[in-house]
């Protein structure tokens, strides 16, 4: 274990539902990320969380809508994806940003949309 | 959008056999970092080499980097079949917003027993 928690680790959900991912970090750093990872194609960051403070939004839909209610804890609610949203979703850690310290990944969850 | 590119796509050695992995990018950069991720899950830190070192090692792994190129290269030496992942690099870029850490495709590395 990183010590930074992702459920579920897999996920399928038709086009009109509405789920949750969940992140969870033990490390006690103050930073967390939603990263999208699609085949073949690089990790697309998705949103940064400082300090509970939403730091970065890269130009997200907003089907994706992320919350983070305290330090430890990330989530990415989901409503009306599309297919091409299939993807693994990383969460990572780090303490500050990336100037000094590498980044924590949880393993993912897998995300399919039918 | 992308940063830093890895080269190959693909390596495929015997185990034993030492592995290097390139990648270029495009900007000034604070640091770059190489991350390993194996199939499916999330990705591993292995070591960040910042803009005014120029190598740097971490057990079997070597580091190299080369502001004037835009460049840097990840050695891993004596390779095992346990270093099969995928391999990343990823900048911070200078002046840019710290907390985005922006990767390259990656270099699939297979190392046959």
């Amino acid at each position: 274990e990183t010590g930074v928690t992702q459920t579920p680790r897999h996920l399928v959900m038709g086009m009109t539902n509405k789920k949750s991912l969940k992140c969870e970090q033990h490390l006690g750093h103050n930073a967390m990320y939603w990263y999208k990872q699609s085949a073949k194609k690089p990790l697309e960051l998705m949103f940064v969380y400082s300090l509970e403070e939403r730091v970065e939004n890269n130009s997200v839909p907003s089907r994706f809508s992320p919350e983070c209610p305290n330090s430890s804890h990330l989530f990415l609610h989901l409503h009306t994806l599309q297919p091409e949203d299939s993807a693994l979703y990383l969460c990572a850690s780090s303490q500050g940003g990336g100037n000094y310290y590498g980044y924590t990944f949880g393993s993912g969850t897998r995300l399919t949309v039918v | 959008s992308q940063q830093g590119e890895e080269d190959p796509q693909a390596l495929s050695i015997q185990e034993g056999e030492n592995a290097t992995m390139n990648c270029s990018y495009k900007t000034s950069i604070n640091n770059l970092q190489w991350y390993r991720q194996n199939s499916g899950r999330g990705l591993v830190h292995l070591i960040l080499i910042r803009s005014n070192e120029r190598e740097k090692h971490s057990g079997r792994l070597r580091v190299t980097l080369d502001t004037s190129k835009k460049s840097s290269s990840l050695l891993i030496t004596a390779s095992r079949a346990a270093d099969t992942a995928s391999y990343f690099c990823a900048t911070v870029n200078s002046g840019g917003s710290n907390y985005k850490l922006t990767f390259g495709k990656g270099t699939l590395l297979t190392v046959n027993p």
